[in-house]
């Protein structure tokens, strides 16, 4: 069954830590996503990568980084975490053509105290 | 402008009733996909169905259907014979350009609480 796996479901932080979120996938996916949701404004993309190495902003990075060093992981890095970045995040990957969807991870509650 | 509307913050149905969510978008692109999602309350995203823009007919997925009606921009999700199981956020997403563009748009989502 192919994955997405993100390393941790519920993760509690202090403001000013230095916060890694990790996502591997398993199917040999060149694209990757970090999003997160926030009640009432959807899913919000941060970075993707469409290749090692890669990596391109999305709508809202300022605070976040990621590291994509090899295919199948995709690590987001919240260099120092505030409370304002209390969320769901989301990783995904997908293939490249018109008909390939994304798939999800199942999310990281991530609490920043 | 936004790219991907879905007009209905939340709905509650009956059980076993028919459900229709609504979805439109806006692209100039000939060429584009438009994608369904389920996101129950324990998080992930679920895919549920696909449609090409140059797909004849509507895409179904055992109890999901696509009712596609190009002209009109819309791509309306419908769940027949609704379960429980159903409860949950449904997002409408479209990718623009035959190669994929990498990025899915999304909509705002619609919460549909299906009732016993």
């Amino acid at each position: 069954d192919v994955k997405v796996t993100q390393s941790s479901r519920y993760l509690v932080k202090r403001t000013g830590e230095k916060v890694f979120l990790e996502c591997v996938q398993d199917m040999d996916h060149e694209n990757m996503f970090w999003y997160r949701q926030d009640p009432g404004l959807g899913l919000r993309l941060i970075y993707f990568s469409y290749d090692v190495k890669m990596k391109e902003k999305g709508d809202i990075p300022e605070g976040y980084s990621v590291s994509r060093e090899k295919k199948e992981r995709f690590s987001l890095i919240l260099e120092s975490a505030s409370t304002n970045q209390t969320s769901m995040y989301l990783c995904a990957s997908s293939l490249t053509g018109g008909g390939y969807g994304y798939t999800f991870g199942s999310g990281t509650r991530l609490t920043v105290v | 402008a936004q790219k991907i509307t879905q007009t209905q913050p939340g709905m509650f149905v009956q059980e076993k009733e028919a459900v229709t969510l609504d979805c439109t978008y806006d692209t100039s692109d000939p060429s584009y996909g438009l994608f369904w999602y389920k996101q129950p309350s324990s998080g992930e995203m679920i895919f549920l169905i696909y449609q090409g823009s140059y797909d004849q007919q509507n895409a179904t997925e055992g109890r999901y259907s696509l009712n596609f009606q190009k002209a009109r921009k819309s791509a309306n999700l419908v769940i027949s014979a609704s379960q429980l199981g159903d409860s949950a956020m449904y997002f409408c997403a479209m990718r623009e350009g035959p190669f994929g563009n990498y990025q899915l748009i999304w909509g705002a989502g619609t919460k549909l609480i299906i009732k016993p």
